[in-house]
């Protein structure tokens, strides 16, 4: 089945806790995407991947890095973790841009204290 | 920047009814494409329609159809007849043709079908 994969589904964690949210999809896609959903806020990209070893900044970056050594993969890590981080997060992939359908994963719901 | 604003943070409709939800943005270039995204209460994104600026018919897939107003900057979606699976959060969203491949999302709308 073709699926972009999130895990773990739910995390909570305290402050400063170094924390990695992995995804991954199986439809070859060239451009993935992480976004967090926050209320009344809608959606906001955090970073994207046009393909391996191409990784670009969003629109709210700070705070979290990626990488994209495999086209599969592609990793969210958040190395000191604050409460304002707190949120539902989404990866994303499509086949070559944003111009192309995007097929998210099922969410990430992260707790900081 | 680019924005996109979705003014209507929630509705309600009845059942089979039809109900149209609004959204502008604010671009300065003329080739760039609109997207329809929908979130069920199971928070599974999924994609509605898609427009590319450059066509002047409007998209339509099923039951739902977009009135795309290029002058305007406006792109709104109109969902015919609609269903109790059709509750969820919509959200619109931009992105430039052959430029960065970064997205902008609307804030959503909350829409909810009565039985």
């Amino acid at each position: 089945e073709a699926q972009v994969t999130q895990n773990p589904r739910y995390l909570i964690t305290v402050t400063g806790k170094k924390l990695t949210v992995t995804c991954s999809q199986n439809m070859n896609h060239e451009y993935m995407s992480w976004y967090r959903q926050d209320p009344g806020l809608g959606l906001r990209q955090i970073y994207y991947s046009m393909n391996v070893e191409a990784t670009d900044k969003g629109d709210v970056p700070e705070g979290y890095k990626v990488s994209r050594k495999e086209k599969r993969n592609f990793p969210l890590i958040l190395e000191s973790p604050s409460p304002n981080q707190t949120s539902l997060y989404f990866c994303a992939s499509s086949l070559y841009g944003t111009y192309n359908e995007q097929f998210f994963g099922p969410g990430t719901r992260l707790t900081v204290l | 920047a680019q924005t996109v604003t979705q003014s209507q943070p929630e509705m309600s409709v009845q059942e089979a009814e039809t109900v149209t939800l609004s959204c502008t943005y604010d671009t300065s270039e003329s080739n760039y494409y609109l997207f329809w995204y929908k979130q069920p209460p199971s928070r599974q994104m999924i994609l509605v329609i898609r427009q590319e600026a450059y066509k002047q018919q409007n998209a339509t897939e099923n039951r739902f159809s977009v009135n795309f107003q290029k002058a305007a900057k406006s792109f709104s979606l109109k969902i015919s007849d609609s269903q109790l699976g059709d509750t969820a959060m919509y959200f619109c969203a931009f992105t430039y043709m052959n430029r960065d491949d970064k997205i902008i999302f609307g804030k959503g709308t909350r829409l909810h079908i009565l039985p």
